[in-house]
């Protein structure tokens, strides 16, 4: 079975970092593209990045909101996936997950999803 | 960036209805749609990708069609299990991906 476990969530203070995690199993990590999503209290889902898979360079890309302050790596040894939230903002509160991307011919999509950590920033 | 837009925002229907959500691309982006549930406090769940390509193990009363700008999302005979908030996402540029505003479906 497919698994996701998100971790690493708390409270922090604005201007604060934050390093989330994400545990995997049932899949080949190795070779997955990984995806960074979240979701504002009552809002909607916004996009926050992705990194590619090491044998296909292990590019990242990042959401404008989130350039120059987060960074998404990954250690295939241990099959985890990260993102490094640093002078965060009050409205970086949200639930984060993540996700595989997977792919279908050329279509791209968020196959599975991790059930969430919660990062709150308040002073 | 490629804007998405859902509509209705929201919705009522009932059990054994059938109800349809359309989403619309600020600019082309062919097939390359993709929807998704969302039920309140869990994580999103894949539905359909491709526009129309249904994910396994998704039941056939879901149904997605469209290409280009406008796509719906077509829900035959409710369940109860349905009523949750559906979005769409367009995968036609990775950099960045971006999501419709949601749909909330109430009974």
């Amino acid at each position: 079975e497919v698994q996701l476990v998100e971790s690493g969530g708390g409270l922090v203070k604005p201007g604060g970092s934050l390093r989330l995690s994400c545990g995997t199993s049932g899949f080949n990590f190795d070779n997955t593209y990984m995806t960074w999503v979240r979701q504002a209290p009552g809002k909607g889902l916004e996009w926050v990045g992705r990194i590619l898979s090491k044998p296909d360079g292990g590019a990242t890309v990042y959401a404008a909101p989130v350039q120059g302050r987060f960074a998404i790596s990954r250690d295939d040894s241990k099959k985890t996936l990260y993102l490094q939230m640093n002078s965060l903002k009050t409205e970086d509160t949200a639930v984060y997950y993540c996700t595989t991307e997977d792919a279908d011919r050329d279509y791209y999509y968020m196959g599975v999803w991790g059930k969430g950590t919660t990062v709150t920033v308040s002073s | 960036d490629i804007q998405m837009t859902q509509s209705p925002s929201s919705l009522s229907a009932s059990v054994g209805d059938r109800v349809t959500i359309t989403c619309r691309a600020s600019q082309y982006i062919g097939n390359y749609l993709t929807w998704y549930q969302q039920k309140p406090g869990k994580a999103p769940q894949l539905l359909i990708y491709g526009a129309s390509s249904l994910q396994g193990g998704v039941p056939s009363r879901f149904s997605g069609s469209g290409s280009g700008t406008d796509f719906i999302l077509s829900i035959n005979g409710l369940q109860p299990d349905d009523f949750a908030t559906y979005y769409c996402q367009q995968s036609f540029s990775l950099t960045p991906i971006t999501f419709g505003q949601g749909t909330r479906l109430d009974i």
